[in-house]
């Protein structure tokens, strides 16, 4: 099973700032990538998603991550984040080269934005 | 609307006490997976299932069971359970042809066992 592993457990930041998140995973063969948000007290969302093509990915509410293949890496980004950016991130990693579509999860990332 | 869904959404039992934790889609879906969230440990595999009465072990099954007689449902047993269970669950499904298999996920169970 492949590793995930995100360098922020909590980050807090004022509207407005720009937001990146780290995410890194231990698998070398070919791996589909995602983030996830959790709201306070919703279910996981897909945020984007990256399976081949274009490593820069743009999702949804502003959000794009770029896939570094070299450094097995896959951040997220917003250039400006507002108040209701609050949640929870997850990045998430599976390698159907291995036919494993078990979704590893990192420990996941609280962003506060302060008002 | 495509969903997962799951019931309860609450559950509070004690030591020992079977429950089950249902978990349906309306996608046709092949794969399904079962999640449990704690704090500083983000989502960890419980079970999955590749198909009708295929299931297999995730990284912490220990005191689970699942099955998966019907394609749209895999519910989550818990045969015994134990204050070590209390957690956030979270049921997913997902394709299994070409793609990036995203899964979906349920709305989630918050299950206390005192």
């Amino acid at each position: 099973a492949q590793s995930v592993s995100q360098h922020n457990h909590h980050v807090i930041l004022s509207e407005a700032a720009s937001l990146e998140l780290g995410c890194n995973y231990s698998y070398g063969g070919t791996v589909n990538l995602f983030w996830y948000v959790q709201y306070p007290g919703q279910h996981l969302q897909l945020l984007l998603k990256y399976f081949s093509g274009d490593p820069l990915v743009k999702g949804i509410k502003g959000f794009e991550a770029e896939f570094i293949k070299s450094k097995f890496s896959f951040n997220l980004r917003k250039p400006s984040v507002q108040w209701s950016d609050t949640a929870e991130y997850f990045c998430a990693v599976n390698a159907p080269s291995l036919n494993d579509y078990k979704l590893s999860f990192g420990a996941g990332t609280t962003v506060t934005v302060r008002a | 609307e495509a969903q997962v869904t799951q019931n309860p959404r609450y559950l509070i039992t004690v030591t020992g006490k079977k429950l089950t934790v249902t978990c349906s889609q309306n996608m046709n879906h092949e794969y399904m997976s079962w999640y449990r969230q704690d704090p500083g440990l983000g989502l960890r595999q419980i079970y999955y299932s590749m198909n009708v009465e295929v299931t297999d072990k995730g990284d912490v099954p220990e005191g689970y069971k699942v099955s998966r007689k019907e394609k749209r449902n895999f519910p989550l047993i818990l045969e015994s359970p134990s204050p070590n269970q209390t957690s956030l669950y979270f049921c997913a499904s997902s394709s299994w042809g070409e793609g990036s298999h995203e899964q979906y996920f349920g709305p989630g169970t918050r299950l206390t066992v005192t």
